[in-house]
């Protein structure tokens, strides 16, 4: 099946800096990504939006420019946080969809962001 | 996206039959009822998806009511690698994000 590879897997940053994470569909191209946020003993919360060549679409309660989301090719998509604080810290998570909209969606591997 | 509710959590014996239920009510007549789920420390991955009729793949089948208010995952013979937090998720044509609820912990007993 399709692939999606999440970089990195985890990343421990200090307070106020930014950190950026990639999501990359591996063999097929998907206009669209999702993003989400996975606190501990939680479900997974969708972030973002991110459409290839367009501004991504945020949902409510998600600060646009403390999240930035890049999808400047059909293969990638980038978020970055920052100026992180420990209240960031949170399993990151990306999904693509290959095709239709009824297929099945596949997801990276997550990324553990721990800040300190 | 119409609401699921799933058990918070379930416990199955290894190489037993498990029967995950999802209840799905408001379901329209376009939304497909799609599963994943989620290993520890992973992100989910897709198990299943189906619309009117009963599905069946390598790795689980999928039992839809027949006035689409319900459904069941079946994993036929549950193994410890079966442990994790089970999805069920309405999906519409018309949406294309997933939007995940509770979901059920299922936990496998050797």
């Amino acid at each position: 099946g399709a692939v999606v590879s999440q970089h990195p897997s985890w990343v421990i940053c200090k307070s106020g800096t930014s950190v950026k994470i990639e999501c990359r569909s591996l063999d097929f191209q998907a206009t669209t990504m999702f993003w989400y946020r996975q606190f501990p003993k939680q479900s997974l919360m969708l972030m973002a939006t991110s459409n290839e060549g367009s501004k991504a679409t945020y949902e409510q309660g998600v600060e646009k420019d403390k999240f930035l989301i890049n999808h400047a090719s059909l293969t990638l998509s980038t978020l970055t946080v920052t100026s992180a604080h420990p209240e960031d810290s949170s399993f990151y998570i990306c999904s693509a969809r290959e095709g239709a909209r009824n297929t099945e969606a596949f997801f990276g591997q997550g990324t553990r962001l721990t800040v300190v | 996206d119409a609401k699921t509710t799933q058990p918070n959590s379930m416990e199955s014996n290894e190489e037993e039959p498990v029967h995950l239920p999802c209840n799905h009510s408001t379901i329209s007549g376009t939304d497909y009822i799609h599963w994943y789920r989620q290993l520890p420390s992973q992100g989910p991955e897709y198990v299943i998806h189906g619309l009117t009729s009963n599905v069946n793949n390598r790795m689980a089948s999928l039992a839809i009511a027949e006035d689409r208010k319900s459904s069941t995952l079946i994993l036929h013979r549950a193994t410890l690698r079966d442990a994790a937090v089970y999805y069920c998720i309405l999906r519409s044509n018309a949406g294309n994000m997933l939007t995940f609820g509770g979901g059920t912990r299922l936990m496998v007993k050797p």
